[in-house]
């Protein structure tokens, strides 16, 4: 059982939409990262949120950690071809370091 | 270039044996995380160590084994390999090892087991 669900497992649209993508869980996390990784390569942190309702901004990019700190969103405005690779969601517990990792969403921007 | 360095690049081995997989931390961190990626998935801690001792375990066989050396390098050893075993092999590092430290991958090992 997946502890950190992410939806949609993959996805693919044009240039210039916007699209959004999930993490959830049933279980309450301390803190949770979202990370791209790009083929052959190991995954980049993009962010980090820790206040139940915290909204961050990376340029195209919004963040936003549930009220209830069990689930996350990444929005992504005007996709750009870039944007492609794999988003990966992880989340920490208070009751020990091990960072749990959601399946990610494979995002495919076309031109 | 995330400062991890990770070897080899790829490895080719057939079932039943024994390889090892280096890592060296970036400068200055003494936290190193191992991960498995199979083809297309997520994510699979394995392990985790700080300055030399083991902090958190995740989903690692008892057929692997890791270890943290006193100049901060990392090995993972994978014995009896099996043909599941084939995927990326990625290491991390961080300052603290903290829960909401961000953690520098490197390139990853593409281990091959025929």
């Amino acid at each position: 059982t997946q502890l950190l669900e992410q939806s949609p497992q993959f996805l693919s649209i044009q240039e210039g939409e916007n699209l959004t993508v999930y993490c959830n869980s049933s279980s309450v996390f301390s803190s949770l990262q979202w990370y791209r990784q790009e083929p052959g390569e190991g995954p980049v942190l993009l962010v980090t949120v820790v206040t139940g309702g915290e909204v961050k901004k990376l340029k195209r990019l919004t963040f936003q950690f549930g009220d209830a700190r069990k689930d996350s969103s990444l929005h992504i405005t005007a996709a750009q071809p870039g944007d492609t690779g794999l988003y990966l969601c992880a989340a920490s517990m208070d009751s020990n370091y091990q960072l749990i990792w959601g399946a990610g969403t494979k995002l495919i921007i076309k031109p | 270039d995330s400062g991890v360095t990770q070897t080899p690049k790829h490895l080719i081995t057939a079932t039943g044996q024994r390889v090892t997989l280096r890592c060296s931390p970036r400068s200055g961190d003494l936290s190193v995380y191992w991960y498995q990626q199979s083809l297309d998935q997520g994510l699979q801690f394995l392990i985790q160590y700080y300055n030399g001792e083991e902090r958190a375990k995740g989903n690692i066989l008892e057929r692997f084994s890791a270890q943290q050396f006193p100049d901060l390098h990392s090995e993972l050893n994978l014995s009896s390999l099996e043909l599941g075993d084939s995927a990326l092999y990625f290491c991390a590092s961080s300052v603290a090892g903290g829960r909401t430290d961000t953690q520098y991958f490197g390139p990853g090992t593409r281990l091959t087991v025929l």
